[in-house]
């Protein structure tokens, strides 16, 4: 069974670390980019951050450029999202996502597009003194 | 970086209804827009990729169309499990961007 599992969430103060990580498995982790993506209480989808298959290329919203550090450890199937200067805008449930690449036409001509097709359950982050 | 709009925010519907949910890019994105839905307590699902493709699995009532900065998502004839809340996502380019969401909600 493909299955995504987020850890490393709970309760710190304003201005401090917290590590989360996403186990995968069913699937081959080392062949799809990755993307964590949060929600805060009550509110909408927010993209946080995304790591090619090598972990060659990494790419951040610019609310958390600077202070998150997205990583995967492939040998571990495992996804990380270091998270430093935390401010209680940054509370939310995250989620680990497969990014799927598809081909398809677009305006008769062949591209990719990039696509969210397993999700974690999720795991809460509170920040709060 | 680039904002995804949706219209409405919520709506209420019976079912058997005919439902269209709206979603506009900031600046063209091509066809590189997809849909989610969300339901209380759980992770979203990916219902719609490249605009108009259907995710495997996913009940045919789903539709979707639009490309440049004009996408909508329609539900043929709701049933009582699509009552939940949906997203349109860009994927053009990084920062990936969702739209506020849209809560379909029971007349």
């Amino acid at each position: 069974e493909v299955q995504l599992v987020e850890s490393g969430g709970g309760l710190v103060q304003p201005g401090g670390s917290l590590r989360l990580s996403c186990a995968a498995s069913g699937f081959t982790f080392s062949s799809y980019w990755m993307s964590w993506v949060r929600q805060a209480p009550g509110k909408g989808l927010e993209w946080v951050a995304n790591i090619k298959q090598d972990g060659s290329e990494k790419y951040y919203v610019d609310s958390v450029k600077g202070r998150f550090t997205i990583s995967r450890d492939n040998a571990k199937n495992s996804l990380y999202l270091q998270m430093y200067s935390l401010k209680a805008v940054d509370a939310a449930v995250y989620y680990c996502a497969r990014e799927l690449v598809r081909g398809v036409m677009i305006r008769d001509k062949y591209s990719y597009s990039y696509l969210m097709d397993v999700w974690g359950k999720g795991t809460t982050v509170t920040v709060s003194s | 970086d680039i904002q995804m709009t949706q219209s409405p925010s919520s709506l209420s519907a019976s079912v058997g209804d005919r439902v269209t949910i709206t979603c506009r890019a900031s600046q063209s994105i091509s066809s590189y827009l997809n849909w989610y839905q969300q339901k209380p307590g759980k992770a979203p699902e990916l219902l719609i990729y490249a605009s108009s493709n259907l995710q495997s699995g996913v009940p045919s009532r789903f539709s979707g169309s639009g490309s440049g900065t004009d996408f909508t998502l329609t539900i043929s004839s709701l049933q009582p499990e699509d009552f939940a809340t949906y997203y349109c996502q860009q994927n053009y380019n990084t920062p990936y961007s969702f739209g506020q969401g849209t809560k379909l909600e029971i007349k």
